[in-house]
């Protein structure tokens, strides 16, 4: 089964409204999560490091007062969808990982999330 | 920086040919992995290969085989036989020693696979 989960799997919303996505690590814990979106037909791109206890890391270009993330507890992330336009209607994606070396790594992905926003 | 190229935009195979799926990678890290995962239509990444930068052993694994170049920068994906399920995007992926968790992803690589 996944060990990964992210809900919702598929969500609408109408523009201007806030939605939350959430990634769940089921059966270990995550002090650190990673965000990216997907666009259609187009390739994953990294968003942000969800990082527990503290600020996430946004990479270039990601508003991060338009995309909220928090990782209150070690198995938890959401990502929230601040004033949503159908611009931002894309597929979302989590990844959480299992040690953090070259010996023992092994990175998690979610299902994804689709998002339309209307 | 890190950089993954896929210049294959999409391929189309009739069922039982091979196919190669190429990938380039850019690091200044020593130590780094490399990923292939596949993407149906339903979204979720399916897991193929991971490989340090360590072990250049090529591997295979019934009809995938992959090789990883070094001297190249390249870590090819070959399905031999390749059949009408096979058919998604493909990606090829890089972590590098900063965080191993985060990983840069390749533009992919649509496979159609025709009966």
């Amino acid at each position: 089964g996944a060990v990964v989960s992210q809900h919702p799997s598929r969500v609408i919303c109408k523009s201007g409204t806030s939605v939350k996505i959430e990634c769940r690590s089921l059966d270990f814990q995550a002090t650190t999560m990673f965000w990216y979106r997907q666009f259609p037909k187009q390739s994953l791109m990294l968003m942000a490091t969800s990082n527990e206890g503290s600020k996430a890391t946004y990479e270039q270009g990601v508003e991060k007062d338009k995309f909220l993330i928090n990782h209150a507890s070690l198995t938890l992330s959401t990502l929230t969808v601040t004033s949503a336009h159908p611009e931002d209607s894309s597929f979302y994606i989590c990844s959480a990982g299992l040690g953090t070396g070259l010996s023992g790594n092994t990175i998690y992905f979610g299902e994804g999330s689709w998002l339309t926003v209307v | 920086a890190q950089k993954v190229t896929q210049a294959q935009t999409e391929i189309s195979v009739v069922e039982k040919e091979d196919v190669t799926l190429d990938c380039v990678y850019e690091t200044r890290d020593t130590t780094y992995y490399l990923f292939w995962y596949k993407q149906p239509p339903s979204g979720e990444l399916v897991f193929l290969i991971r490989r340090n930068s360590f072990d250049e052993q090529n591997e295979i694994s019934g009809r995938y085989s992959w090789n990883f170049q070094k001297s190249t920068s390249s870590f090819n994906f070959t399905i031999t036989a390749s059949q009408v399920v096979d058919s998604a995007v493909y990606f090829c992926a890089l972590s590098g020693a900063y965080n191993f968790n985060k990983f840069y992803f390749g533009s992919g690589t649509k496979l159609n696979v025709k009966p």
